[in-house]
């Protein structure tokens, strides 16, 4: 348990739908990201928020939307995607964006069909 | 470009000693990291190195050459339970993590 939570864990989804994930940290941190892991490739940075500021967009297409309510709280809103959006999406948290270590949580398994 | 090269898959004995190798391309070096992932499971965080030389964490050790661009990370007395991918990523003049695409460790009894 590193005190960072997702849900759903698994989500299946047509290409018309929409769909949000969650993630939620307790442990104070300042800077929250969302990963996208799909098999046998490297890690890829999707967004960074720095302080509830988004300070990172590494040409994510528009179909991922994220929102950060608060430093507690990320979300990943996801519209007309497509099957090679299929992979796990990881969310991670650090007391802030130079810091030494994230903790991540356990990832939401997307399956886009 | 920004480039982590790490071996895809390797394969050990229980008891015994295993190192994985990471070299790295980066736009500047502010630290390089180990993390472990269990299938199905989050990255943990296992080691930090900014400065030359050898960190050494109980049976995980993780080494620098910074001239070299170039990390490893030993594993001893292996268990079981080390079977698991192993994450190197360095983090950039920015403060980006560049990650590595992992190497799956097998270890066999």
């Amino acid at each position: 348990e590193t005190g960072v939570t997702q849900t759903p864990r698994h989500l299946v989804m047509g290409m018309t739908n929409k769909k949000s994930l969650k993630c939620e940290q307790h442990l104070g941190h300042n800077a929250m990201y969302w990963y996208k892991q799909s098999a046998k490739k490297p890690l890829e940075l999707m967004f960074v928020y720095n302080f509830k500021e988004q300070t990172e967009n590494n040409s994510v297409p528009s179909r991922f939307s994220p929102e950060c309510p608060n430093s507690s709280h990320l979300f990943l809103h996801l519209h007309t995607l497509q099957p090679e959006d299929s992979a796990l999406y990881l969310c991670a948290s650090s007391p802030k964006m130079e810091n030494t270590e994230a903790f991540f949580g356990q990832g939401t398994r997307l399956t886009v069909v | 470009g920004q480039n982590i090269d790490q071996p895809t898959e390797m394969t050990a004995t229980e008891g015994a000693i295993v190192q994985i190798n990471c070299t790295y391309q980066t736009s500047g070096f502010n630290g390089l990291f180990w993390y472990q992932q269990h299938a199905g499971e989050a990255p943990t965080f296992l080691s930090y190195n900014v400065l030359d030389g050898l960190e050494e964490k109980g049976r995980f050790s993780s080494f620098l050459s910074r001239s070299k661009g170039y990390s490893y990370l030993l594993l001893k007395e292996l268990q079981m339970k080390d079977s698991a991918s192993y994450l190197c990523a360095v983090r950039d003049s920015n403060y980006q993590l560049i990650w590595g695409a992992g190497t799956k460790l097998i270890i066999k009894p």
